[in-house]
């Protein structure tokens, strides 16, 4: 049962423009939602987040939104830059901050 | 500041050795310790979580287990390893939301 789901595995994006990032959850006790960015070997690292009482979060390039409604969350960079490149996964908590991750979104920024 | 370690970074085992993953947290007291698994071309696969010392759940039935003998250290570990075992493991720690992550150890079971 995948209560975290990217549905796009892959997304390529020119340098400078937007990349859009999509994550869908099933779980409505969810409260608190992040966005995290993992190279090759390594372990990923915290981008942003956003918590359930909030539709919107931003950090420099980075915008979080949350439509609870439709319980989907999507992250916006712009603009998109090369070092962008890489697995993102969005995750989601509820009691106990237990973060469940979803499947990732390969992002490639071409020059 | 806080910092995690874990090791080794890299591990190759044949079927049906024991595995033992170490991690432990500086700087922070009590944190919530996780142990997730990254199967190749998958997502973060949460296996183990814990609140406290000896307070361990896991998440999905498997060959591994886990265990907290002190406040700050997590240990990942299996009696005989299959080949399914392989893939990059992460311990990770919390004390709210967010989860930081150490650099993983790839496992190659042969």
């Amino acid at each position: 049962d995948q209560q975290v789901k990217q549905n796009s595995p892959s997304l390529s994006v020119q340098e400078g423009r937007i990349s859009i990032l999509n994550c869908d959850y099933t779980n409505s006790m969810f409260d608190y939602f992040l966005w995290y960015k993992k190279y090759p070997a390594e372990g990923p690292t915290f981008l942003i987040s956003i918590s359930s009482i909030k539709d919107k979060n931003e950090d420099g390039r980075f915008t979080v939104f949350l439509n609870k409604s439709a319980k989907h969350l999507s992250l916006h960079i712009v603009p998109s830059q090369p070092g962008d490149s890489a697995v993102y996964f969005c995750a989601a908590s509820a009691i106990k901050n237990k973060l469940i991750f979803g499947t990732g979104t390969l992002l490639a920024v071409q020059p | 500041s806080q910092t995690i370690h874990q090791w080794p970074a890299t591990l190759v085992q044949p079927v049906g050795s024991p595995l033992s993953l170490e991690c432990t947290v500086e700087g922070t007291s009590n944190p919530n310790l996780y142990w997730y698994r990254q199967a190749a071309g998958r997502g973060l696969q949460l296996l183990f979580y814990s609140v406290g010392i000896g307070q361990i759940s896991s998440e999905v039935p498997q060959n591994l287990s886990a265990s907290r003998p002190q406040d700050r250290q997590f240990i990942l570990s299996s009696k005989k390893l299959l080949l399914s075992d392989s893939g990059f493991y992460l311990c990770a720690w919390s004390v709210s939301a967010e989860a930081f992550f150490g650099q993983g150890t790839r496992l190659t079971v042969v």
